[in-house]
């Protein structure tokens, strides 16, 4: 069966440093990812998607940056870090690029930016 | 661009009892899918039910039914003999047939199920 693991679970970073958070799929092959943040009480926003190594499209332009070194590795990342980009930050997959693909979530990131 | 709309901010529901989670969505595309997910205290997205355009039936997946009205634009999650565990934040969701499966989810209900 398949699985999604993220990490790390929880984080808490300074203004201004780096960032580097990651996604690792188990049990499938060239999937498509997702990563998506949700702010408190809020809903999802997609950031970034992947249908394959080294292809990447953004949805929203901001400070982050998202690299899939590998078939089933997705890494969201910044240089800087902003206090808005403190939320929640999830991973998903799903197996193909219809509409009936279910995409399947990660545990999740905490991130508080101070 | 695709849109969902949820306009219970909470709901509450007494133990055993039924109830409805309203989503109205908004596209020009004849070919999306409508998904709902659960979201506990916890932070994981746990998948709940599908729905195709095109399907005749209403998609049932044990206590969750998903109430399928494609003229007025509806997609209701319908939950059945409401548990302790049911409490938790639902969102519906969907996607389009074209292009990738990105999907565009609504601000959520959040849903307490009182004993």
């Amino acid at each position: 069966s398949q699985t999604i693991h993220q990490w790390p679970a929880t984080l808490v970073q300074p203004v201004g440093s780096p960032l580097s958070l990651e996604c690792t799929v188990e049990g499938t092959s060239n999937p498509n990812l997702y990563w998506y943040r949700q702010a408190a009480g809020r809903g999802l926003q997609l950031l970034f998607y992947s249908v394959g190594i080294g292809q990447i499209s953004s949805e929203v332009p901001q400070n982050l940056s998202a690299s899939r070194p590998q078939d089933r590795q997705f890494i969201l990342s910044s240089k800087k870090l902003l206090l808005s980009d403190s939320g929640f930050y999830l991973c998903a997959w799903t197996a193909g690029s219809g509409s009936a693909d279910t995409q399947y979530f990660g545990p999740g990131t905490r991130l508080t930016v101070l | 661009a695709q849109k969902i709309t949820q306009t219970q901010p909470g709901m509450f529901v007494q133990e055993k009892e039924a109830v409805t989670l309203d989503c109205t969505y908004d596209t020009s595309d004849q070919s999306y899918g409508l998904f709902w997910y659960k979201q506990p205290s916890s932070g994981e997205m746990i998948f709940l039910i599908y729905q195709g355009s095109y399907d005749e039936q209403n998609a049932t997946e044990g206590r969750y039914s998903l109430n399928f009205q494609k003229a007025r634009k509806s997609a209701n999650l319908v939950i059945s003999a409401s548990q302790l565990g049911d409490s938790a934040m639902y969102f519906c969701a969907m996607t389009l047939n074209s292009g990738y499966s990105t999907l565009t989810f609504g601000k959520g209900t959040m849903l307490l199920v009182s004993p």
